[in-house]
């Protein structure tokens, strides 16, 4: 069945460092993909999402490109803040973004991101 | 988008006993999801509350154990039964506004059985 695999955390960086957290997945069609955030005491966010190949999601300085060559989502940023110490979770959708009443999530491990000044 | 209270944060519970997590929505949503985050684990779905109907559980959960009301549009609990140490995860609800949006998620129940 289809599966997300994200790296282990945790991470720790210092502040303006570059952040990269992968995530690849396996899917039998073609999933849209997702970063969710949770920070500290929060729910979960969507964070930024790509539907098709080669698409870029990006929000908050943070961009991921979904790779079918190498079924990859890779989230990354350039300089990290204090504020991005979260939680990230990789996730996909093998039902697209509009999927009527059925819409399921498959969820990476999660990587937790600590930032520090 | 959707606010999502979900009460309470935080149990602790002695085994054998049950607890009751409630979900509110400020906005009528077709589709309310419960999810369940053991330690070290991803997020697994357990059900999806449906309106007027009973839950749909998915593989590995059943009614039983995790039986589930959604009497309107805007609310919803699970209640996790008969706890036991393994139990102990963070429950998260959800739900889906529909067309295009996100999933939106509470800020969980952290539950701790003893």
């Amino acid at each position: 069945g289809d599966s997300v695999t994200q790296m282990e955390g945790p991470v720790t960086l210092s502040e303006e460092a570059f952040l990269t957290i992968n995530c690849t997945y396996t899917a039998t069609g073609y999933p849209s993909l997702f970063w969710y955030v949770q920070y500290p005491g929060e729910g979960l966010q969507l964070l930024l999402k790509a539907t098709k190949a080669d698409d870029k999601g990006s929000n908050k300085g943070f961009e991921a490109t979904y790779r079918k060559e190498t079924t990859s989502f890779h989230l990354e940023k350039g300089s990290v803040q204090v504020s991005d110490s979260a939680v990230y979770f990789c996730a996909l959708s093998d039902q697209g973004l509009w999927a009527g009443n059925n819409r399921k999530l498959i969820w990476g491990l999660g990587t937790s991101l600590a930032v520090n000044p | 988008s959707a606010v999502i209270s979900q009460k309470p944060s935080r149990d602790i519970c002695q085994r054998g006993t049950s607890l009751t997590i409630q979900c509110q929505v400020d906005s009528q949503v077709t589709m309310m999801f419960w999810y369940r985050q053991q330690p070290g684990q991803s997020l697994t779905l357990i059900a999806t509350a449906n309106q007027g109907s009973e839950a749909t559980y998915e593989s590995g959960f059943v009614i039983d154990k995790f039986p589930i009301s959604r009497p309107n549009l805007t609310f919803s609990t699970l209640t996790v039964s008969n706890l036991s140490p393994e139990d102990s995860s963070i429950y998260l609800c959800s739900v889906d506004t529909g067309g295009y949006s996100p999933l939106h998620f509470g800020n969980g129940t952290r539950l701790t059985v003893t």
